[in-house]
C-alpha cells in the first residue's frame, strides 16, 4: 500500500509569511508524528498525535508552530511569521495502534526554505 | 545534555569491512532502542530495534545494547556501497533521535 506522503516536497517562502505543510499517513495508522531536521542533524521531535488529539507537543519550539489533525488522518503543520531559522526538512511519520512510539514509517519530508 | 549522543562521523570504510556504529544514552529507564537508516534526501527507514540488553541479529546487521554502560551499537558485516547512508538511533520510549552517523562504504 501507499506510504506516508507529504506535500509540498519543497516550499520557498519569505520571512514573515505563513506556511502550511501537509502529511497523509499510512491508512489505518492512528499515531502521527512531526519532526524537523536540519542539515547534519538527526530529526528533532515536534509533536505526536494519537487520533485527533496531540498526545505530546513538548517539541514545538514556540507558539508560531501549530499542528492539527481534525479527523484523525491527515495532519497539517502550520508555521506563522516564518523566520530564516525555520528552514529545515519537516518530516512526518505514522505508526499503527499499539506499537507505541517505535516502528514509525516516515514520509520523504518537505524542504522548507525561508528567504 | 541530550538524551542520546551519537558521533556524527563521517565514517568511511572499504567495501567488505565490518562497521561499528554507536550511541550512548543517559536515561536508564529506556528499554527499547531503534535504529533507522536514512539515505540522502529521503525519510528515515526502520532497520531494526532491540530490547534492553543483549544482541539482535538480522542478516548482516547486529544490534547490541549494554545497559550497564548505557551504550548501543549497530554492527554491519560485509558492508556494501548500498549501506552508505546516515544511521540514527533513538529510544523507542520517546523517539528523540541522536545526531546520526554518516557512513560511506567505498567500492
Amino acid at each position: 500500500g501507499a506510504g506516508v506522503s507529504q506535500t509540498p516536497s519543497n516550499k520557498v517562502t519569505e520571512k514573515g509569511k505563513y506556511v502550511e505543510l501537509r502529511c497523509d499517513p499510512i491508512s489505518g495508522h492512528t499515531a502521527l508524528y512531526w519532526y524537523r531536521q536540519s542539515l547534519g542533524q538527526g530529526p528533532e521531535f515536534l509533536i505526536y498525535f494519537q487520533g485527533t488529539g496531540a498526545a505530546d507537543d513538548s517539541g514545538l519550539p514556540n507558539d508560531r508552530f501549530f499542528a492539527v489533525r481534525p479527523e484523525g488522518s491527515v495532519s497539517t503543520l502550520k508555521i506563522q511569521r516564518t523566520e530564516r531559522g525555520d528552514s529545515a526538512v519537516y518530516l512526518c511519520a505514522s505508526s499503527a495502534t499499539g506499537t507505541g512510539r517505535g516502528e514509525q514509517y516516515f514520509g520523504p519530508g518537505t524542504r522548507l526554505t525561508v528567504t | 545534555q541530550k538524551e542520546v549522543e551519537q558521533d556524527p562521523g563521517p565514517l568511511s570504510v572499504p567495501e567488505g569491512a565490518i562497521v561499528s556504529l554507536n550511541c550512548t544514552y543517559s536515561n536508564s529507564a529506556f528499554q527499547y532502542f531503534m535504529w533507522y537508516r536514512q539515505y540522502s534526501r529521503k525519510g528515515p527507514e526502520l532497520l531494526m530495534y532491540t530490547y534492553s540488553s543483549g544482541n539482535k541479529e538480522d542478516g548482516r546487521f547486529t544490534a547490541q545494547v549494554d545497559k550497564s554502560s548505557k551504550y548501543i551499537s549497530l554492527f554491519i558485516r560485509d558492508s556494501q556501497p548500498s549501506d552508505s547512508a546516515t544511521y540514527l538511533c533513538a529510544p523507542k520510549e520517546n523517539m528523540r533521535f541522536g545526531a546520526g552517523t554518516r557512513l560511506t562504504v567505498k567500492p
